[in-house]
C-alpha cells in the first residue's frame, strides 16, 4: 500500500484553467503539507494542515487554495493557472506538527501549463 | 532564520569511490537535520536524521552523516559509491515556528556515479 499518494501524476493544461491535485495518506498522520519543486529542483513549502486546520501558509498567491476534508486528505486547487505555476508539486505527511518526525513524501504531480 | 547551504550542485564520483556531500546549516537554536534522497521522477525519501542524540548518524543504503556543531556542518558520506546511488540529495533543517515544526531544504546536490 502506498503511504502517501497523489493524483494525477502528470497534469498538462492551458493558462487560465482551474485544476486540482489530490493527496491521501494512509499512515494515520495528523499533519500534511504541500511543497512546490521548481525547475531548478528547489523545494519550498506552500501549506501545512494539522487535523484539518491550516497551520502554515507561506507567501503563495491566493489562486492556490488547499482544502482538507479530513486529516487523511489534503487537496490543492489552483485557479487561473499561469506559466509560472509549472512545477512538480509534492504532498507530504508527518506524525504531528510538533515532534521532529520525518516527513513522508508522495510521488509528486508534474504540472505543465502551456 | 534557519537555513541550509549545500556546497556543490553537482558531484561526480566513480563507482566504489567515497561519496561526500556537503551541508552547512545556520541556526540560532539546536537544529534538527535531515538528509533526503530523490531518485528520478520520484518523491523524497528520508536517508537519515539528526535529533540531538549521537552526532554520528547512520542511515539507509550505507550512508552516514556527522553533526559538527563547531563547523555548523552535517556532511553526508558513503565509503563506496554504487551506481544505484545516482540521485538528487537534499539537506534540510527543521525547527519550531510557533507550535509547528517547519522543514527548510537546501538547493540539492545531484550525485552522478561513473562506472
Amino acid at each position: 500500500d502506498t503511504a502517501v499518494s497523489q493524483t494525477p501524476k502528470y497534469l498538462v493544461t492551458q493558462m487560465g484553467n482551474d485544476k486540482s491535485i489530490k493527496c491521501e495518506q494512509n499512515l494515520g498522520h495528523d499533519t500534511m503539507y504541500w511543497y512546490k519543486q521548481d525547475s531548478k529542483k528547489f523545494l519550498k513549502i506552500m501549506f501545512s494542515y494539522n487535523n484539518k486546520e491550516l497551520i502554515i501558509n507561506e507567501t503563495v498567491p491566493n489562486r492556490f487554495s488547499p482544502k482538507s476534508p479530513d486529516k487523511a486528505h489534503l487537496n490543492l486547487h489552483i485557479n487561473s493557472l499561469e506559466l509560472g505555476d509549472s512545477a512538480v508539486y509534492f504532498c507530504a505527511s508527518s506524525q504531528d506538527r510538533v515532534s521532529v518526525s520525518e516527513q513522508y513524501f508522495g510521488p509528486g504531480t508534474r504540472l505543465t501549463v502551456t | 532564520a534557519q537555513s541550509v547551504t549545500q556546497l556543490g550542485s553537482h558531484v561526480s564520483v566513480s563507482e566504489g569511490a567515497l561519496v561526500l556531500l556537503r551541508c552547512n546549516y545556520s541556526s540560532s537554536v539546536p537544529p534538527y537535520l535531515f538528509w533526503y534522497v530523490q531518485y528520478p521522477n520520484q518523491g523524497l525519501q528520508l536517508l537519515l536524521k539528526y535529533t540531538s542524540a549521537a552526532t554520528l548518524v547512520k542511515g539507509i543504503n550505507g550512508f552516514e552523516a556527522e553533526f559538527k556543531k563547531s563547523e555548523t556542518s552535517f556532511h553526508l558520506t558513503k565509503p563506496s559509491a554504487h551506481m544505484s546511488d545516482a540521485a538528487e540529495y537534499f539537506c534540510a533543517v527543521s525547527w519550531l515556528v510557533g507550535a509547528t515544526n517547519k522543514l527548510i531544504f537546501g538547493t540539492g546536490t545531484l550525485l552522478a556515479v561513473q562506472p
